[in-house]
C-alpha cells in the first residue's frame, strides 16, 4: 500500500528547532517530487517546501532561510528541519507526493503531525 | 505574490450540481488542481491538470480551467461530498492554494 507517515511533531518554544520526518511505503520516494504543506487549525492549506527528483528545493518566503527540506534515500524518507520557530508556525504539517511524472498536484498525503510553538 | 480566490461557501441540494470557482490572474495558462478535505482528515486530490481524475475519484467530479477561472463541478452531489475544497496551482516555482470553499449539501 502506498502511504506516507509523518512523525516528529510536538511542543517547542519560540526560537527553537524541530525536525519532522516522513516515511514512505509502497513506492520509492526519490523518484517523486515531494512536498511539505501545513494547515493551521480551522484554516486553509499553506505550502511549506518542495524537493524535486534532481534535488532542487523550493520554499515560500515565509519559511525561506529557516526551514530545510531533505531526503534520505536509504531510509526512503523525507525530512523538514525547522529552525527559529515562531508562534505562526503552529500547524499540522503534512508531507505529500506529486503525481507521477508531474509536479503539478499531490496525490498521496500523510496523516499529518502537529507542531505547536509556544512558551 | 500570486493569489487564488475561492468563495468561502457554496450550498447545494442533494442530486443537484455544485460548482466551485477559483480565480487567479491568467489561471487558464497554468494547471489547476482540486483537493477535498473532510473534518479531521488529510486532503484528497480529486482533479489535477485541470480536468484529470485520479484513480478512485467518482465520475461526478469534473474540472475546467479557462481565462482567469478554474471550476470544480460536482454532478449529482451526494451528502458524502460535503467538505472543504481547495484549488491549487504553481506560479514561478511557488505552490499556491486557494483559501478554500466549504461545500454544504442541504
Amino acid at each position: 500500500e502506498v502511504q506516507l507517515v509523518e512523525s516528529g511533531g510536538g511542543l517547542v518554544q519560540p526560537g527553537g528547532s524541530l525536525r519532522l520526518s516522513c516515511a514512505a511505503a509502497g513506492f520509492t520516494l526519490r523518484t517523486y517530487d515531494m512536498y511539505w504543506v501545513r494547515q493551521v487549525t480551522g484554516k486553509g492549506l499553506e505550502w511549506v517546501s518542495a524537493v524535486g527528483t534532481a534535488g532542487d528545493r523550493y520554499y515560500p518566503g515565509s519559511v525561506r532561510g529557516r526551514f530545510t527540506v531533505s531526503r534520505e534515500n536509504a531510509k526512503n524518507s523525507l525530512y523538514l528541519q525547522m529552525d527559529s520557530l515562531r508562534a505562526g508556525d503552529t500547524a499540522v504539517y503534512y508531507c505529500a507526493r506529486a503525481v507521477a511524472a508531474t509536479h503539478d498536484a499531490f496525490d498521496v498525503w500523510g496523516q499529518g503531525t502537529m507542531v505547536t510553538v509556544s512558551s | 505574490s500570486y493569489e487564488l480566490t475561492q468563495p468561502p461557501s457554496v450550498s447545494v441540494s442533494p442530486g443537484q450540481t455544485a460548482s466551485i470557482t477559483c480565480s487567479g490572474n491568467n489561471l487558464g495558462d497554468k494547471y489547476a488542481s482540486w483537493y477535498q478535505q473532510k473534518p479531521g482528515q488529510s486532503p484528497v486530490l480529486v482533479i489535477y491538470q485541470d480536468t484529470k481524475r485520479p484513480s478512485g475519484i467518482p465520475e461526478r467530479f469534473s474540472g475546467s480551467n479557462s481565462g482567469s477561472t478554474a471550476t470544480l463541478t460536482i454532478s449529482g452531489t451526494q451528502a458524502m461530498d460535503e467538505a472543504d475544497y481547495y484549488c491549487q496551482a504553481w506560479d514561478s516555482s511557488t505552490v499556491v492554494f486557494g483559501g478554500g470553499t466549504r461545500l454544504t449539501v442541504l
